[in-house]
């Protein structure tokens, strides 16, 4: 079985631009979750989808950021216009409804940074 | 918003030697998770606890739920160096799906 993976591993973008950051949860997993390490902090909690619905959006930032789940399968997270404070990396997890999000498999991430 | 206290931030040791990392917060957990990160990797779960005073073995590691519900540690003995990486633990208040994290210890492990 396929793990979580995400696309790109690595995106280097100057401020001001746009980066669309992609997750595939593993197959059949209705939870998603969007998460962000900036350097030397903490895992940060983004949002969570559960299928195409946002269950829980209370860690995005600001409004530079939009993320999607059309279908219920993949998700995407866009910045736009990414800021300097934006870099980190940002890691995608899912996990079956079954679990009641309590085990989640994450993906190897997206470092992002923003020039 | 809600910080969880991870200490130590890292950890140089020798192979063979235990090793002890904690979390504490100021809020009150239902679960808490031990996750391991290696490079170019995403975290892999490690330990999940659900219950206060739960202790839990996977292999040479082990972690506790502590009594107060509001720290956990972990113990990883005689390490190898395979146990080089970053661990990370993550809390979940009785309410609402989403986990807290902690800064994670970085472990390097010396032959």
């Amino acid at each position: 079985e396929a793990g979580v993976t995400q696309f790109p591993s690595h995106s280097v973008i100057e401020k001001g631009q746009t980066v669309t950051l992609r997750c595939d949860p593993i197959s059949g997993h209705d939870n998603l979750y969007w998460y962000r390490r900036v350097m030397g902090k903490e895992i940060k909690f983004l949002l969570h989808f559960v299928k195409e619905s946002k269950q829980d959006e209370s860690g995005m930032p600001n409004n530079r950021f939009l993320a999607e789940r059309t279908g219920g399968t993949y998700s995407t997270l866009k910045v736009q216009p990414a800021e300097l404070e934006d870099s980190g990396v940002y890691f995608c997890a899912s996990s079956p409804l079954s679990s009641g999000g309590r085990v989640q498999f994450f993906g190897p991430g997206t470092r992002l940074t923003v020039l | 918003g809600q910080q969880l206290n991870q200490s130590p931030q890292s950890m140089f040791i020798q192979e063979g030697e235990d090793v002890s990392m904690n979390c504490t917060s100021s809020s009150i957990f239902n679960t808490w998770l031990w996750y391991k990160q290696e490079p170019g990797e995403g975290p892999v779960l490690l330990i999940a606890l659900y219950k206060a005073g739960e202790l839990t073995s996977n292999g040479r590691l082990t972690a506790q739920f502590g009594i107060t519900r509001k720290d956990s540690f972990l113990n990883i003995s005689a390490s190898i160096p395979s146990d080089v990486g970053i661990y990370f633990c993550a809390g979940r208040k009785l309410t609402g799906n989403q986990f807290y994290f902690g800064t994670g210890t970085s472990l390097t492990v010396i032959p």
